[in-house]
């Protein structure tokens, strides 16, 4: 079985700029988490979708925003980029939202210049 | 809220030396622990979880972890370190009640030496 993938896997934006990226999980599963990782805050919980609606947010700016399709594909938006936005964004599935385990993506390395 | 602290940045181990990285949790109700690792350039890996049951919880790798709920600790822990096992580790807790929010340590980056 396919693992969660993520594209793209690297991304150089400049400040100002929006950016999409999106996360594919492994198939039969309906939860999609995003994490935010950075060297100085560690890995941050952004939000997580499960049959298209999101059902927690962690504590983001409104310019951080997402959406799951009914294929359970998700994607995460960022408006106005920041140069702290700079970070690895992690996806991870699981295969409801009361699953134990998450599985993680590779992640996308996005770069904000 | 919960909480994670992983109080060791960097633990270093020789090659065949028992290993131990600490994490102490805090949560509103039952917790759910987990162990992930990540290697360089890659997404995190599941290791093992605590959910009920025993308190001695083996995982992938060789790798076991013992919940104690009176030191709200979770450490994990290998009887013979591996160079391969050099990595960063994270520690992460969720409430029983708070499906699908995980929250995680900073972690800690362990290297084993030959």
């Amino acid at each position: 079985k396919a693992g969660v993938t993520q594209t793209p896997r690297y991304l150089i934006k400049t400040r100002g700029q929006q950016v999409t990226l999106s996360c594919s999980p492994i198939s039969g599963h309906r939860s999609v988490s995003w994490y935010q990782q950075t060297p100085g805050q560690g890995l941050q919980f952004l939000f997580e979708y499960f049959s298209e609606t999101q059902r927690n947010k962690g504590n983001f700016p409104g310019r951080f925003s997402g959406r799951q399709f009914s294929n359970s594909r998700s994607e995460m938006n960022v408006s106005t980029l920041e140069l702290g936005d700079s970070a690895l964004y992690l996806c991870a599935s699981s295969t409801t939202i009361t699953s134990y385990e998450q599985y993680f993506g590779p992640g996308t390395r996005l770069t904000v210049t | 809220a919960q909480s994670v602290a992983q109080p060791e940045d960097q633990v270093n181990v020789a090659e065949g030396n028992p290993l131990t990285v600490k994490c102490t949790y805090s949560v509103s109700g039952n917790p759910y622990l987990f162990w992930y690792v990540q290697y360089p350039n890659r997404g995190l890996q599941f290791l093992l979880k605590y959910i009920t049951g025993d308190n001695l919880v083996k995982g992938s790798y060789g790798f076991e972890a013992e919940f104690n709920k009176s030191q709200t600790s979770f450490h994990l822990k290998k009887p013979s370190a591996l160079v391969s096992d050099s990595a960063l580790y994270f520690c992460a807790v969720r409430a029983n009640t708070n499906a699908g929010k995980s929250t995680f340590g900073d972690g800690t980056t362990l290297t084993v030496k030959p």
